[in-house]
């Protein structure tokens, strides 16, 4: 079964660190483009970054530009998001996804992990 | 800035055709803006509905389907039914590497 599982949400304080994890199962990490969306209590969902397969090419949203690190570890599985300077507008419902793409070129997200929960206050 | 704008609400009759749009406060949707399109329940993760505009995701009913409707890209729901009651939103591809979601369309069916 493809699946994706966030770790990592804590309950932090402003300004302080966090590491999230995605922990991908059931198809090969090294061949997908991979993204962390997030979700803000009663927002909508906000991209937040992605990752080329080898990790060489990395995009962020404006608002989190310097201060998040989006990783991974194909060997293991693994995605990671590095956030630094945590503010509390940075309090949201983090999930991981995998960007793929059909026949034609055309990109979408076709995995969602179920999210973990950081609470900056 | 660019601003995804999708209707903040949509109602529909059970078994009534539903359109919800997916604009750009400036210029056209395309192809190239990869459009697609998620549903979301409360406390739920957003399930992929459509892709590549009218593609159906695996397991989704064909009473959804996607489209291009003037400027804008659209999802109709055709026959709504109950448990259509959800959040819906695109999400388009600006270049450059970023992506911006729509500030989602809250379906109600009665």
């Amino acid at each position: 079964e493809v699946q994706l599982v966030e770790s990592g949400g804590v309950l932090v304080q402003p300004g302080e660190s966090l590491r999230l994890s995605c922990a991908a199962s059931g198809f090969t990490l090294s061949t997908f483009w991979m993204t962390w969306v997030r979700q803000a209590p009663g927002k909508g969902p906000e991209w937040v970054a992605n990752i080329k397969q080898d990790g060489s090419v990395k995009y962020y949203v404006d608002s989190v530009k310097g201060r998040f690190t989006i990783s991974r570890d194909n060997p293991k599985n693994s995605l990671y998001l590095q956030m630094s300077s945590l503010r509390a507008e940075d309090t949201a419902i983090y999930y991981c996804a995998r960007l793929t793409t059909d026949a034609y070129g055309y990109y979408h997200l076709d995995v969602w992990g179920k999210g973990t929960t950081v609470t900056v206050s | 800035q660019t601003v995804v704008t999708q209707e903040p609400s949509f109602s529909v009759s059970p078994g009534a055709t539903a359109t919800l749009t997916c604009g750009l406060n400036s210029g056209s949707v395309s192809s190239s803006h990869h459009p697609s399109w998620y549903q979301q329940t409360p406390g739920q993760a957003p399930r992929t509905l459509i892709y590549s505009i009218n593609t159906r995701s695996s397991g989704v009913p064909d009473r959804f389907s996607g489209s291009i409707l003037g400027n804008k890209a659209a999802l109709t729901i055709t026959g709504a039914q109950a448990d259509d009651e959800s959040d819906y939103y695109c999400l388009l591809y600006m270049g450059s590497g970023i992506w911006v979601f729509g500030g989602g369309t809250k379906l109600t069916v009665l």
